[in-house]
């Protein structure tokens, strides 16, 4: 069974919709990560949280929003989707010693906006 | 942007040769990381190297870092169909209370059967 899941695997919404993306664990890491992959721009973080209380915003927050409803589960949501959120979308996972460990990769949600 | 740089952004040899992707940084960092990715899924965690190291191997894979210059490059020996993928370099900073990966743009590696 995989490590870090995401649901759904392929999502194709329309302008103005909310949406929401779940990423589940159970690696038992504390932290948790949200990215956003575009062509030729690489991954860009939107946000993260190194425990169930805690959420900070990354690069590139704007037009999103998280909840950390246990250690295992970590949402993201957009709450009114535009086109250019169209991209690939993955969860992480570390673990917290140091704060500079490898991240493990959900398979990713291919999120369109149309 | 703290962002690093990979260099080249496409890369094609044939099965059995060696593969040399560079990546550079800007600023100070605790660590920098090498991750693979196939078509359109998650990333795969390859090979750690600490900014107190020089030279780290794992397998076929051979990681530099020179701080002084803020490069690092990845040698992938003898390489093979299978390692045909995309692969990003990313950095973890020094700064306090940061503790992000910064991911580069990636080197799309083509191996010719």
């Amino acid at each position: 069974d995989a490590d870090v899941t995401q649901t759904p695997r392929n999502r194709i919404t329309k302008t103005g919709k909310r949406i929401m993306l779940e990423c589940s664990q159970t690696k038992g890491h504390d932290r948790m990560y949200w990215y956003r992959q575009d062509p030729g721009l690489g991954l860009r973080l939107i946000y993260y949280s190194f425990d169930v209380k805690d959420i900070n915003k990354g690069e590139i927050s704007d037009g999103y929003s998280v909840s950390r409803q246990a250690q295992a589960k970590f949402s993201l949501s957009l709450e009114s989707a535009i086109p250019n959120q169209t991209a690939l979308y993955f969860c992480a996972t570390s673990p917290p010693a140091g704060g500079y460990n490898e991240q493990f990769f959900g398979p990713g949600t291919r999120l369109t906006v149309l | 942007s703290q962002q690093g740089e990979e260099d080249p952004q496409a890369l094609s040899i044939q099965e059995g040769e060696n593969a040399t992707m560079n990546c550079s940084y800007k600023t100070s960092i605790n660590n920098l990381q090498w991750y693979r990715q196939n078509s359109g899924r998650g990333l795969v965690h390859l090979i750690l190297i600490r900014s107190n190291e020089r030279e780290k191997h794992s397998g076929r894979l051979r990681v530099t870092l020179d701080t002084s210059k803020k490069s690092s490059s990845l040698l992938i020996t003898a390489s093979r169909a299978a390692d045909t993928a995309s692969y990003f370099c990313a950095t973890a900073y020094s700064g306090a209370g940061s503790y992000q990966l910064t991911f580069g743009k990636g080197t799309k590696l083509s191996v010719i059967p």
